[in-house]
């Protein structure tokens, strides 16, 4: 049972555009929302994280926007390089007694 | 400045061997975690120790057993390695309870 389900699974995009990566939840209970940056042969990396008490997030040219009564966050990367290259993993967590649940990951390729 | 280190980075195991992967932080971190990858599948928790002495099971903890040595380390059996136990294996950690998490570099395992 995938409690946060991620879309697409994989996306092309060119040099200088915009990425967007699709996250929904059911669990009402979750209150913080990472996404997560993983390179080819190494481990995920926080990214950049939400609570559902502001509706976007910005850090640099990540945001994320959070829509709560429609239970979905996304990321967007504004003008998108070679560099951005990565799987991305959304993720939520219901408070601070549960543990971490990772949706399936989209594999961004960002070309010239 | 190591993180969270995982050793060994590569293994090969014929089905039915047994091996430990071992993780160990030096963050100070309470919490510690193991998942696997696969593609498609995203990350999966495996076992979780959300303090020292104790741990619990996640989402797909048959066929492994798990020690909490103490708070920097954290070991995940295979007892007798199956073909379905081939993946990729990351250590985790956090300072509280879910949040933060820093991973590892990875074990890539193969059981042939």
């Amino acid at each position: 049972q995938q409690q946060v389900k991620q879309s697409p699974q994989s996306l092309i995009v060119q040099k200088g555009g915009i990425s967007i990566i699709n996250c929904a939840y059911e669990n009402t209970a979750f209150d913080y929302f990472p996404w997560y940056q993983q390179f080819p042969g190494k481990g995920p990396a926080l990214l950049i994280a939400i609570r559902p008490d502001v509706s976007e997030k910005k850090e640099g040219r990540f945001t994320i926007s959070f829509n709560k009564s429609a239970k979905q966050f996304s990321l967007h990367i504004m003008d998108s390089q070679p560099g951005d290259s990565a799987t991305y993993f959304c993720a939520a967590i219901p408070g601070t007694a549960s543990k971490l649940t990772f949706g399936t990951g989209t594999r961004l390729q960002v070309t010239l | 400045n190591a993180g969270v280190t995982q050793t060994p980075k590569f293994q090969v195991l014929k089905t039915g061997q047994s091996m430990t992967l071992q993780c160990a932080q030096d963050m100070n971190h309470n919490s510690m975690y193991w998942y696997r990858q696969d593609p498609g599948m995203g990350l999966r928790l495996i076992y979780y120790s959300a303090s020292e002495g104790t741990t619990d099971k996640g989402e797909v903890p048959n066929g492994y057993n798990v020690s909490r040595l103490n708070k920097r380390e954290f070991s995940l059996r295979l007892e007798s390695a199956a073909p379905s136990q081939t993946s990729v294996y990351f250590c985790a950690s956090s300072e509280a309870w879910g949040l933060g998490y820093t991973f590892g570099s990875g074990t890539r395992l193969t059981v042939v």
